[in-house]
């Protein structure tokens, strides 16, 4: 069965433009989670989808978007970067959603922001 | 909100010792916790995870122990090898979702 897969793995960015990245589940998951990993603030939660829909949402600003599509894959979206936006975003599959259920990563796409 | 410690922030060790990484919780309705390995360049890995019904669990040189009461969890690897160096994450369930620990970063020295 093939893993979480994230495109692109890199993305190199100037201040105020906008990005997108994507991500497909494991075959059969319908939940997709986001994660921004920094070294100082580790890995924090920004939204989980499930069936099209957002089931919970971090404390990031608006700026940070997503959305699922009806085949479970995800994209999020950052608009107006900022430098502080560097980061891994982890994207995650889990068959059900809700945090109780082991959670599967990708491997991130790295995004610097200069 | 919701806080999860994790203990040390580094951790290094012999081979062939044991490791262990410690973390703990405030939420009292947290009911699942797993733990996680990541390696360089790539996502982090599940690899034990234990639920609030359940004391320990082990599989194979890895193992998680968790007291409700104190909301702590702990995990314990034994017969260390060089290829469990890596970054180890505790998280706990809270509201839906996973909150991590920062992390430990494990350097087995052969």
């Amino acid at each position: 069965k093939a893993g979480v897969t994230q495109t692109p793995r890199y993305l190199i960015k100037t201040r105020g433009q906008q990005v997108t990245l994507s991500c497909s589940p494991i075959s059969g998951h319908r939940s997709v989670s986001w994660y921004q990993q920094t070294p100082g603030q580790g890995l924090q939660f920004l939204f989980e989808y499930f069936s099209e829909t957002q089931r919970n949402k971090g404390n990031f600003p608006g700026r940070f978007s997503g959305r699922q599509f009806s085949n479970s894959r995800s994209e999020m979206n950052v608009s107006t970067l900022e430098l502080g936006d560097s980061a891994l975003y982890l994207c995650a599959s889990s068959l059900v959603e809700g945090g109780n259920s082991p959670l599967h990563f990708g491997n991130g796409t790295r995004l610097t922001v200069t | 909100g919701e806080n999860v410690e994790q203990h040390p922030s580094t951790l290094s060790v012999q081979e062939g010792d044991s490791a262990v990484i410690k973390c703990t919780y405030s939420d009292s309705a947290s009911n699942y916790f797993p733990w996680y390995k990541q390696e360089l360049g790539k996502g982090p890995q599940l690899i034990i995870d234990i639920r609030s019904n359940v004391g320990e669990k082990k599989d194979q040189r890895i193992a998680v122990t968790l007291n409700k009461t104190a909301k702590h969890f702990s995990l314990h690897i034994t017969e260390t090898q060089p290829e469990d160096s890596a970054v180890y994450f505790c998280a706990a369930s809270v509201m839906a979702t996973l909150v991590f620990g920062k992390g430990t970063r494990l350097s087995v020295i052969a």
